[in-house]
């Protein structure tokens, strides 16, 4: 079955950092490009950053101001997200989901992974 | 950045009835907009892509419309499993955004 695992969130402090990655399984992941969406407990969907698949071209969320950086592995098939300067806004579920061929739509997302930013 | 607006926010509706939800862009996206279904406690998952396509196993009941700035999502007959939130978002310009969200529950 195709799918994505996201781990390592948990509980930070404000202006901790935290490392966010999603496993991809039985498909191609070098081809496709990847993305992380947030949602806050009761709110929308946010975009927060995209990669294509070589690693070559990455996107951001204007709010991110430079604090988070998106980068994969393609020999072990995993997409990260590092956090820095996190903010208690910053909560949310962290949601790792696969470009759909060339767009920029999502056609695989992963059950996403809780970052709490709380002292 | 391209704001996208859902409205309304929430449609109480009973099974069988006919849907249509609205993602209203603040400049033109062409047709370069899809539409997601969100249930509780799951991920989002694609319906519609390039505002009239549908994804990979969506139920023909399930068709979207438009282009420019006015977009639509149609349910023709809402069965029980409908009950989600609905996302709409566009791909012509980075930043991506995902509108609001429209909420359609049971009556």
């Amino acid at each position: 079955e195709v799918q994505l695992l996201e781990s390592g969130g948990g509980l930070v402090q404000p202006g901790g950092s935290l490392r966010v990655s999603c496993a991809a399984s039985t498909f191609t992941f070098s081809t496709y490009a990847m993305s992380w969406v947030r949602q806050a407990a009761g709110k929308g969907l946010e975009w927060v950053s995209a990669i294509n698949g070589p690693g070559t071209s990455t996107y951001y969320a204007d709010s991110l101001k430079g604090r988070f950086t998106i980068s994969r592995d393609n020999s072990k098939n995993t997409l990260y997200l590092q956090m820095n300067s996190l903010r208690a806004e910053d909560t949310a579920v962290y949601y790792c989901a696969k470009g759909s061929g060339g767009y920029w739509y999502f056609d695989l997302w992963g059950r996403g992974t809780l970052v709490t930013v709380s002292s | 950045e391209i704001v996208l607006t859902q409205s309304p926010a929430t449609l109480s509706l009973s099974p069988g009835e006919r849907v249509t939800l609205s993602c209203r862009a603040s400049q033109n996206v062409n047709t370069y907009l899809a539409w997601y279904q969100q249930k509780p406690g799951q991920a989002p998952r694609l319906l519609i892509y390039d505002a009239s396509n549908r994804a990979t196993g969506i139920p023909a009941r399930f068709s979207g419309s438009g282009s420019g700035t006015d977009f639509t999502l149609t349910i023709s007959s809402l069965e029980p499993e409908d009950f989600a939130i609905y996302h709409c978002q566009q791909r012509i310009n980075w930043p991506l955004t995902f509108g609001g969200g429209t909420k359609v529950q049971i009556k």
